[in-house]
């Protein structure tokens, strides 16, 4: 069974770093994909980024200067790093994977994570 | 970036009734649209793919189609379990967008 869960701290200072942890089963991060995805309370879905499977990694250009994804491929995790946080990017992170073979149509979510950025 | 503008915003409908929501490509996409459903408290659901294919699972009143860079999802009959937010997401280069989203409601 895939699955995904994303862990991390649920509370972060204002121009702190932040740092997430997706922990995936069920399925190797060197056959799949594994997409960040964040959405405001509230509010909208915004991809962040992915770790593709050969090992690259792509970003948001909103976010790239801030953003980093990398991988234990040993450990089954991907991790986010994003710093100078800001209030507006309190929001639910989510980890994904893409469905069957296509790795842009995401069909596998984890539950999310909450973080809120405050002092 | 490429802009999915998505309408309408809310709706409110009838079970049984035949709902459409729309989303708009700022360019040409080709067929890399999907959609996907979420209900409070939950990640999304994809529901469509591919402009058209239904995801594993997916009730079959549930249809996707395109007319040029519009793009629609269809649910045939209302039923109450189709309660919920719907996105639409271009998947035809990074970085991924997705529209604003349509809250759609029973009447």
């Amino acid at each position: 069974e895939v699955q995904l869960k994303e862990s991390g701290p649920g509370l972060v200072q204002p121009s702190q770093t932040l740092s997430l942890t997706c922990t995936v089963s069920g399925f190797s991060l060197t056959d799949y994909s594994v997409h960040w995805v964040r959405q405001p309370p509230g509010k909208g879905l915004e991809w962040m980024g992915v770790m593709w499977s050969g090992g690259s990694t792509a970003y948001n250009s909103a976010l790239k200067s801030r953003l980093s994804i990398s991988r234990d491929t040993s450990k089954s995790q991907v991790f986010l790093k994003m710093n100078s946080l800001q209030t507006e990017d309190t929001a639910i992170y989510y980890c994904t994977r893409g469905y069957y073979g296509y790795t842009y149509w995401f069909a596998y979510w984890g539950q999310g994570t909450l973080v809120t950025v405050s002092s | 970036d490429i802009q999915m503008t998505q309408s309408p915003a809310s709706l409110s409908a009838s079970l049984e009734e035949i709902v459409t929501i729309t989303c708009q490509a700022s360019q040409n996409i080709g067929n890399w649209l999907a959609w996907y459903q979420q209900k409070p408290g939950k990640s999304p659901q994809l529901l469509i793919y591919g402009t058209t294919s239904l995801a594993d699972g997916v009730p079959s009143r549930f249809s996707g189609s395109r007319s040029g860079t519009q793009y629609s999802l269809k649910i045939s009959r209302l039923q109450v379990e189709d309660i919920g937010i719907y996105y639409c997401q271009q998947a035809s280069s990074t970085p991924y967008t997705f529209g604003a989203g349509t809250k759609l409601e029973l009447k």
